[in-house]
């Protein structure tokens, strides 16, 4: 079975500076996709970006970017110039292509702007 | 186009109740999954159905169970409640079934349930 491990429960940082939320995953397939999703408070869960594990260019969507590691099974999010509005619970997740098994989630990271 | 929508918000049971929670996915989405939010546990793939079919099935027992109608809403039914059932309830739609990379699954709001 895939898991998929975030080892950072909280984060900080400063308004407009940059944070990397980290993710690590197990998996015996070689062909997936991987997401990070956002959770604002009381708010729902939405998409921020997405990577297919057989393209090698990492994934960018405007402040949002991934660092993509096929081989250490580690997939990143970075954040460039943080905004009040990103605060929020991000979530990595995982999905082999056939999805038999849905979406698998890691445990997510509260990130915390600090104005 | 209007999004996932989940019904009721918010649900308060006794322990041995059922329940039943409502999603009805965007517009033209076939594929509905369910995953259950838990502190303790995180997200947790419960089931998908696509085309009126359970598609796939996550580790839960038998207790939770659902359906989907031919307009494509779904429903999602737990027998026999127990107080780990507390937890939010979140409702998914996307075009088709499987993991595609443009299949791009959508979350409604959720259903809180809370087992007393």
């Amino acid at each position: 079975a895939q898991t998929v491990t975030q080892s950072q429960p909280e984060m900080s940082v400063q308004e407009a500076e940059t944070v990397t939320l980290s993710c690590t995953y197990d998996t015996s397939e070689s062909d997936y996709y991987l997401f990070w999703y956002k959770q604002p408070p009381s708010r729902q869960m939405i998409l921020v970006i997405r990577q297919e594990a057989y393209k090698q260019q990492n994934a960018t969507e405007n402040r949002f970017s991934v660092n993509f590691q096929k081989a250490a099974k580690s997939f990143s999010l970075k954040i460039s110039d943080s905004q009040l509005g990103d605060a929020a619970m991000y979530f990595c997740a995982y999905r082999s292509r056939g999805g038999a098994d849905g979406l698998t989630f890691g445990k997510g990271t509260h990130l915390i702007i600090q104005p | 186009k209007a999004g996932v929508t989940q019904t009721p918000r918010y649900l308060i049971k006794t322990r041995g109740q059922q329940v039943t929670l409502s999603c009805s996915p965007i517009s033209g989405h076939r594929s509905v999954s369910w995953y259950q939010q838990t502190p303790g546990q995180g997200l947790q793939f419960l089931f998908e159905y696509f085309s009126e079919t359970q598609r796939n099935k996550g580790n839960f027992p038998g207790r939770f169970s659902g359906r989907q109608f031919s307009n494509s809403r779904s429903e999602m039914n737990v027998s026999t409640l127990e107080l780990g059932d507390s937890a939010l309830y979140l409702c998914a739609s996307s075009l088709v079934s499987g993991g595609g990379g443009n299949n791009e699954q959508f979350f409604g709001p959720g259903t809180r349930l809370t087992v007393l």
